[in-house]
């Protein structure tokens, strides 16, 4: 099993709606990182978490480090937003461990 | 803002040949990293650097060496190049060791072609 998981693997939506990814890890963690990946490959950091929630735009990133879980949420959705989002959790040192992402595709 | 750059977008080698991936960042990070990503399989950590001439290898770097000189230079090096290695490459950097598990800003990736 790995250390994290994402969810859903693929997600199609129309524009407008709600969006929620999933991430739930297995241990210990400092903190959470959601990323996002466009086609083309270039990553790009949108939170880093350890506790609560912050919101950044339309989108806004929660953790419950009780339960091991984290949500990213994305509001008024656009096809702009299509992309691949990936979970990491760091665990003190530098190194993150990834979930194998979700993929959003936004339909006009 | 942090700029992370690495040397080809695109590589295309033969089997046995061996090859450089370089990547440069220009924000005088301690931290700096290399990654192959496949599908399926998503980001993996091939080796990492923490200060200069300093590395320690990752979860796969059967295969690979790293080199870190200069502190804003990381490159890897594949010493004779298999199809296994076909893959997107992507490097990234880190401010410094402050055990809190940074941001990492990453470069385009290098998408490789072994055949």
């Amino acid at each position: 099993k790995n250390e994290v998981e994402q969810s859903p693997q693929n997600l199609t939506a129309q524009e407008g709606e709600f969006i929620t990814i999933n991430c739930s890890y297995s241990v210990g963690i400092s903190a959470l990182h959601w990323l996002q990946q466009h086609p083309g490959g270039g990553i790009v950091s949108l939170f880093m978490l350890s506790s609560g929630k912050k919101k950044h735009g339309r989108l806004i990133a929660t953790i419950n480090i009780q339960e091991k879980h984290s949500s990213l949420h994305i509001t008024a959705s656009h096809p702009r937003d299509s992309a691949v989002y990936i979970c990491a959790v760091s665990r003190g040192a530098q190194k993150l461990v990834f979930g194998q992402g979700t993929r959003l595709t936004i339909n006009p | 803002d942090v700029k992370v750059t690495q040397s080809s977008r695109y590589l295309v080698k033969r089997t046995g040949e061996k090859v450089f991936l370089e990547c440069v960042q220009d924000m005088d990070h301690e931290n700096m990293f290399w990654y192959r990503q496949d599908p399926g399989l998503g980001l993996r950590l091939i080796y990492f650097s923490y200060d200069v001439k300093m590395k320690e290898k990752g979860d796969i770097p059967e295969g690979y060496s790293v080199s870190r000189e200069k502190k804003e230079r990381f490159s890897l090096i594949l010493e004779s190049a298999s199809t296994n290695q076909t893959s997107m490459y992507l490097c990234a950097s880190s401010f410094g060791p402050s055990g809190m598990g940074e941001t990492q800003y990453f470069g385009p990736g290098t998408r490789l072609l072994v055949l």
